[in-house]
This record gives C-alpha cells, structure tokens and sequence, in this order.
C-alpha cells in the first residue's frame, strides 16, 4: 500500500488528452514538492516534471504537472503510441522521512 | 552530460550481502545528492536511500538496519551495501541524481525530484 495514490491504468486515443491523479496527505503533497516520471517498457525511469510543475531541458510541452492541495495532476496533449508507458508521481514524505513513490499508472494510447 | 551506471554481482544468495556500485561520469559526483532506489514487481519503486558528497545520508527507515550507503569523491562513485538479504530484495536496482536543498540556517528541507537515472541492474537473491 503506497501513500500516494493513482490510478492502476488509463487509456486515450492518439492525439487526444489525459489526465494522472496522485492523492496524498499533509505530510507529502500537502507541503513538498510533486515530481514525475515517466518509465518506458524495460527501461530506467525519466524525469518529466518537477517542482509541481516545472519540466526540465528536453521534455516536450505536451507534458504539464500542477498542484492542488494534497493532489499532483500530470496532464499529457497530443497523445502519441510512443507516449505508453508507466508514469509515477513522487515526493517527500515528512512524517516517515522517506521519499515515496505512487504505485504508477499504466497509460495506453488505444 | 551526466550519466549513471550501476554494477555488481547479479545474483546473492539469501543471508549475504547486497553490494552495488554506481558510477557518475560527464560530471562530478560533488554538489549533488545521490539515491539509490529499487523495483520490484510488487512493491512498485522504493526509496532506499540518499547521500551527499560530505557523506551526510538518509536511509529509509524500513531497511535503516541493513543499509549503508557510501561516497568515493576520488572515484565519483557511490556504493550501497545491503545485509542479511531475502527473496524480498529481489529487485531491479537504480541509482539517481537527487535535487534537494537544505536551508543550513533553518533546516528546511525541499525535495525537487531524481533528474538523473542509472539504466538499472537486476539482482536476484537465490540459492
């Protein structure tokens, strides 16, 4: 049982929009940062947003991050077949000092 | 351009113990923060750990007992050793550039998120 939650799996058609939820507590989202990746089929995880919503060098504006309260949102534009991946949220965790992960949520360009 | 690659032995058996190392080329391990996390099928990722290069470190409480986490500024490597190891730390194991700022004067901690990545290396623990 992770301490952030997202959904198991979501699905869009290319070119099209969606949304990942990731819900916390005070302790996580409520005062720290939101980041996240996106993990390829067998490979490393990368970074697509941090700071809630910031995007480092490289990473297209199709991808957005926002922070409400104890929820992060990624949002994803345009969807592409190359887009399928797991993506997972993060942060720190205050209370457990610890860093903690949601448990990822499989995207599927249908 | 900074990359990571993690390395060590593949297969330990149940009771040893786990040493992994990471090696960070295209820049210097000083500056930053370094984390190891892992990937198991059933338990999604999981924080192990993280140290600076003035060897100041935060395990997770959950494996603090059996972690230690090193840093070898003349090498710009970082290493983890796990011991007394189980079935349960069967795990693709990843090291990570962390972007954390500690505020010295009022101890405020703000975690940014792991820009940097190793590709991974699999460790199975097995008789």
């Amino acid at each position: 049982q992770s301490v952030l939650t997202q959904p198991p799996s979501v699905s869009a058609a290319p070119g099209q929009k969606v949304t990942i939820s990731c819900s916390g507590s005070s302790s996580n989202i409520g005062n720290h940062y939101v980041s996240w990746y996106q993990q390829l089929p067998g490979t490393a995880p990368k970074l697509l947003i941090y700071d809630n919503n910031k995007r480092p060098s490289g990473i297209p504006d199709r991808f957005s991050g926002s922070k409400s309260g104890t929820s992060g949102t990624l949002g994803i534009t345009g969807l592409q077949t190359g887009d399928e991946a797991d993506y997972f949220c993060g942060t720190w965790d205050s209370s457990l000092s610890v860093v903690v992960f949601g448990r990822g949520t499989k995207l599927t360009v249908l | 351009q900074v990359q990571l690659q993690e390395s060590g032995p593949g297969l330990v058996k149940p009771s040893e113990t786990l040493s992994l190392t990471c090696t960070v080329s295209g820049g210097s391990i000083s500056s930053y923060y370094w984390s190891w996390i892992r990937q198991s099928p059933g338990k999604g990722l999981e924080w192990i750990g993280y140290i600076f290069y003035t060897r100041s470190m935060k395990y997770n409480p959950s494996l603090n007992s059996r972690v230690t986490i090193s840093v070898d500024t003349s090498k710009n490597q970082m290493s983890l050793r796990l011991t007394s190891v189980t079935a349960a730390d069967t795990a693709v194991y990843y090291c990570a550039r962390s972007v954390i700022v500690i505020i010295p004067t009022t101890q405020n901690f703000y975690y940014y998120g792991m820009d940097v990545w190793g590709q991974g290396t699999t460790v199975t623990v097995s008789s």
